[in-house]
């Protein structure tokens, strides 16, 4: 068990609907990243936020958007969802600001299933 | 051409055998590597990191990083059932920047 915990697991929704994605980072991490992984794409990078503020940005579309409360937990909101938008989304968590050494901890992921 | 290119299998392999896994990247500026494990329907989790070429060993695993070459390994030795996983390898450049592969589905057969 990483420590970090995201809901939903899994997750059905049409065309056009918008989805929360939320997580809770280990215990006394301060980073937040959000991953999406597709089986053609692989683990893509989307965001990063530290202590509440955004702190790097990878290919995140402009329908997506997210946030780091002051409880530290974040969200991901998908809006205008596609097809192409089916694919396991991971957070993970670290105690760094940056990437660091590396060592991310991932929660379980959140299936989402766009028909 | 992606920055880091890694053969997705998958690989099948008997027990006991010696497992090779391999990425190849482009950005020479690739400065830490790193070895991700992730089972069927969980998260990816850190196998091994070196920050330099050369070797790493932890128990059955040794990372290889070949700098010059732009390519890295994994070697599984004495590979186990419970090895069965996706081996991704990653690489980062600077604090705010981390790429991974895509992948490789590697089974290990008792």
């Amino acid at each position: 068990d990483s420590g970090v915990t995201q809901t939903p697991k899994h997750l059905i929704t049409a065309t056009g609907q918008r989805v929360t994605l939320r997580c809770s980072p280990r215990s006394g991490d301060l980073s937040v990243y959000w991953y999406q992984q597709s089986l053609d794409q692989g683990l893509q990078f989307l965001i990063q936020y530290y202590n509440g503020e955004e702190r790097a940005k990878g290919n995140i579309l402009e329908r997506f958007s997210a946030q780091q409360f002051p409880d530290l937990h974040s969200e991901l909101n998908l809006s205008s969802l596609e097809l192409g938008d089916s694919a396991l989304y991971f957070c993970a968590s670290s105690a760094l600001s940056g990437f660091g050494t590396g060592e991310l901890f991932f929660g379980e992921g959140s299936r989402l299933t766009v028909l | 051409q992606k920055e880091v290119e890694q053969d997705p299998g998958p690989l099948s392999v008997p027990e006991g055998a010696i497992v090779s896994l391999n990425c190849t990247y482009s950005n020479s500026a690739f400065q830490y590597f790193m070895w991700y494990r992730q089972y069927s329907r969980k998260g990816p989790e850190l196998l091994m990191y070196t920050y330099s070429s050369g070797n790493k060993e932890d128990g059955r695993f040794t990372a290889q990083v070949d700098k010059s070459s732009k390519y890295i390994s994994l070697f599984i030795r004495d590979s186990q059932p419970s090895d069965s996983a996706t081996y991704l390898c990653a690489m980062g450049y600077n604090n705010n920047d981390m790429r991974f592969g895509a992948g490789t589905r590697l089974t290990v057969k008792p």
